[in-house]
């Protein structure tokens, strides 16, 4: 069965540089979410797009952005990158349509490495 | 807004069964999942529970009581391969999930 499918699996970026995340959600899932986790710590929620819109946003700084696109993949921008930016992004689909609220399903992650 | 509590550590033995407790307080509450982390992976999904009552899915059992505003993971038969974080999150009723700190679960012979 298909995943969620992030790239890079891993990055490398010096201060202030920036950088790019890519997801690819499960094929139909129509909610994806961003998530950080630094080392020994739980996700924190960074932001959520439904149907191509933002539904949520949580604590991500203004140094970020995100967007989903067309074809339901979503991008994190990060500019002027900070060592505190070092950490795990995952992103996070699901499909929402309907009573149930499914479960989310994450992607690999990304480990960004901020020298 | 959410706040979420678990234990830090917790260690059990091989063939044991062992609780995880959260205490959630969620607002616009909708559902409490659990979630298995080993590290430097992802999270990986174990159960659901948004109506109060035991989810029994193999060695894994989930409880929720809403009024009480807390949950338990509940693991029977321990293996080795059990060793991890064990991540509970409360969804709100925008279709947000907030994580706990996790539970680091270390399951010796």
């Amino acid at each position: 069965a298909a995943g969620v499918i992030q790239s890079p699996r891993h990055l490398i970026k010096e201060k202030r540089e920036t950088a790019t995340l890519k997801c690819y959600p499960i094929p139909r899932h129509d909610t994806v979410y961003w998530y950080q986790q630094g080392p020994g710590q739980d996700p924190q929620f960074l932001i959520s797009f439904y149907e191509k819109m933002q539904s949520d946003k949580g604590s991500i700084p203004d140094r970020f952005s995100a967007q989903q696109f067309s074809d339901y993949h979503s991008e994190l921008n990060m500019s002027s990158l900070e060592l505190g930016d070092s950490a795990l992004y995952f992103c996070a689909s699901s499909l929402t349509a309907g009573e149930h609220n499914e479960k989310l399903f994450f992607g690999s992650g990304t480990q960004l490495s901020v020298l | 807004g959410q706040n979420i509590d678990q234990p830090t550590e917790m260690t059990a033995t091989e063939g044991a069964i062992v609780q995880i407790n959260c205490t959630y307080q969620t607002s616009g509450f909708n559902g409490l999942f659990w979630y298995q982390q080993h590290a430097g992976e992802a999270p990986t999904f174990l159960s659901y529970n948004v109506l109060d009552g035991l989810e029994e899915k193999g060695r894994f059992s989930s409880f929720l009581s809403r009024s009480k505003g807390y949950s338990y993971l509940l693991l029977k038969e321990l293996q080795m391969k059990d060793s991890a974080s064990y991540l509970c999150a409360s969804k709100n009723a925008g279709n947000m999930l907030t994580f706990g700190g996790g539970t680091r679960l270390m399951v010796k012979p």
